[in-house]
């Protein structure tokens, strides 16, 4: 069964970073592209990266280039998201998800990121 | 890049049928979509995904109360012989080589 296991979540001052991870279990991890979608607060989905299988491919949604970095352990099945100057309007829900044949096919049950003074 | 537009609401009676939709804008009208659904508190969970046939795909355990069409740059959610459950948010989402876009969503109510 595809388990998708993010975490990493919290309360961060404006300006400040944050770590999120996805662990990921029932499949080979390895040989999926993986996404993350964040969900503010009573709206709807936003894309906000895509890492290709190595990791050697990684792309951004234009509000977030610059200051997120997604990247990948295959050895340890986990997807990472480093946010940093974050701000107050990346308070959201942030879910990653499993790609097979280019859509999101599996997501996990998502992270809170608050970003607060 | 592509932009998926829908309707913000919809709302249909217990047990009737309820046809979704989700515009592709101009010049991507041949793109390939799928369509989420996200009840009330929950993470978004995948239903289907368009073929370049015409045809779908449906996620695990999809009901076979939920269907899929396409005509010209529209596709289609049908959701039959609705059920309570059914009231969820329905997204759309598509991508092209470096980048991927969600519609708006449609909030579905069930009367």
């Amino acid at each position: 069964e595809v388990q998708l296991l993010e975490s990493g979540g919290g309360l961060v001052q404006p300006g400040g970073s944050l770590r999120l991870s996805c662990a990921a279990s029932g499949f080979t991890f390895s040989t999926y592209a993986m996404s993350w979608v964040r969900q503010a607060p009573g709206k709807g989905l936003e894309w906000v990266s895509t890492i290709s299988t190595s990791g050697g491919g990684t792309y951004y949604a234009d509000s977030v280039r610059g200051r997120f970095t997604v990247s990948r352990d295959n050895s340890k099945n986990t997807l990472y998201l480093q946010m940093n100057s974050l701000r107050a309007e990346d308070t959201a829900v942030y879910y990653c998800a499993k790609l097979i044949s280019s859509a999101c096919q599996y997501w996990g049950q998502g992270t809170l990121v608050t970003v607060s003074s | 890049q592509p932009v998926l537009t829908q309707s913000s609401s919809a709302s249909a009676s217990l047990g009737s049928s309820v046809k979704l939709t989700c515009t592709l804008s101009s010049g991507h009208s041949s793109y390939i979509i799928a369509w989420h659904q996200q009840q009330p508190g929950k993470a978004p969970r995948f239903l289907m995904k368009f073929e370049d046939s015409g045809s779908y795909n449906k996620g695990s355990g999809v009901s076979d109360r939920f269907s899929g069409s396409s005509s010209g740059a529209d596709r289609y959610l049908t959701i039959s012989n609705l059920q309570s459950e059914d009231e969820a948010d329905y997204y759309c989402e598509t991508w092209d080589s470096s980048t991927r876009v969600f519609g708006g969503g449609t909030k579905l109510t069930v009367l």
